[in-house]
């Protein structure tokens, strides 16, 4: 079956340094990635998306980039901050038809003072 | 922007009994919504598709009598845990987009079940 999954179960990283998540996905016909947040407890919160025809997308302090030759995505945070402290899944859409979203496994993100 | 309300965020209940989930979107119409499953530390599971007047699909291995599904209205689905048992507690989650080829994907708060 089509999955997603994330290199790293976990991140630790020093506040003010730079932070990279990477996901590798398996469906060459998924057209739609899209980056969550997600603190305990709660819902995935949406970070950036990012469709098949786009290489990079860029918003504010976040960074994704697709790389469809190796069907790979990345999560760039700049100026990692403790409020990212979180857990980071990608998600891709492999049917359009069907909308339905398939995550990858997550990565955690730990942030020192 | 697009909201969903998930109700309740928490849920007790005894084995043997049943829990309704409600999943809303406020401010748009979801001709499709998603229920997710997710255990501790572990990632979201797609459980099922609704879609609005018709049956659910479930993913493979989801029982269908356990988990029943109803998304009676475009801006209204409900997930029914029947006959819960402990193996039940879980976190759910559900999702409501307004077309499933569209991009935007609104996920709800989430709800803790507990089944003792």
């Amino acid at each position: 079956g089509e999955s997603v999954g994330l290199h790293l179960p976990t991140l630790s990283v020093q506040e003010g340094d730079n932070s990279i998540i990477n996901c590798a996905y398996s469906n060459s016909a998924s057209d739609y990635f899209i980056w969550y947040k997600q603190e305990s407890g709660k819902g995935p919160q949406f970070i950036i998306d990012i469709r098949s025809n786009m290489d990079k997308r860029q918003g504010q302090r976040v960074t994704v980039l697709l790389n469809k030759t190796v069907k790979h995505l990345s999560l760039q945070i700049a100026a990692t901050q403790p409020g990212d402290s979180a857990v980071y899944f990608c998600a891709e859409r492999g049917w359009s038809n069907t909308g339905k979203l398939i995550f990858g496994q997550g990565t955690t993100l730990q942030v020192k003072p | 922007g697009a909201v969903v309300s998930q109700h309740p965020s928490r849920v007790i209940c005894k084995s043997g009994t049943s829990v309704k989930i409600e999943c809303r979107s406020l401010d748009f119409q979801a001709t499709t919504m998603f229920w997710y499953r997710q255990f501790p530390k572990k990632s979201l599971m797609l459980m099922a598709t609704s879609n609005e007047g018709s049956k659910a699909t479930y993913e493979q291995g989801v029982e269908k009598d356990k988990f029943l599904i109803n998304h009676a209205s475009l801006t209204l689905s409900t997930l029914t845990v029947t006959s819960a048992h402990p193996e039940d507690s879980s976190f759910y989650i559900c999702s409501a987009v307004d077309r499933p080829d569209n991009y935007g994907y609104t996920f709800g708060s989430g709800t803790r079940l507990t089944v003792v």
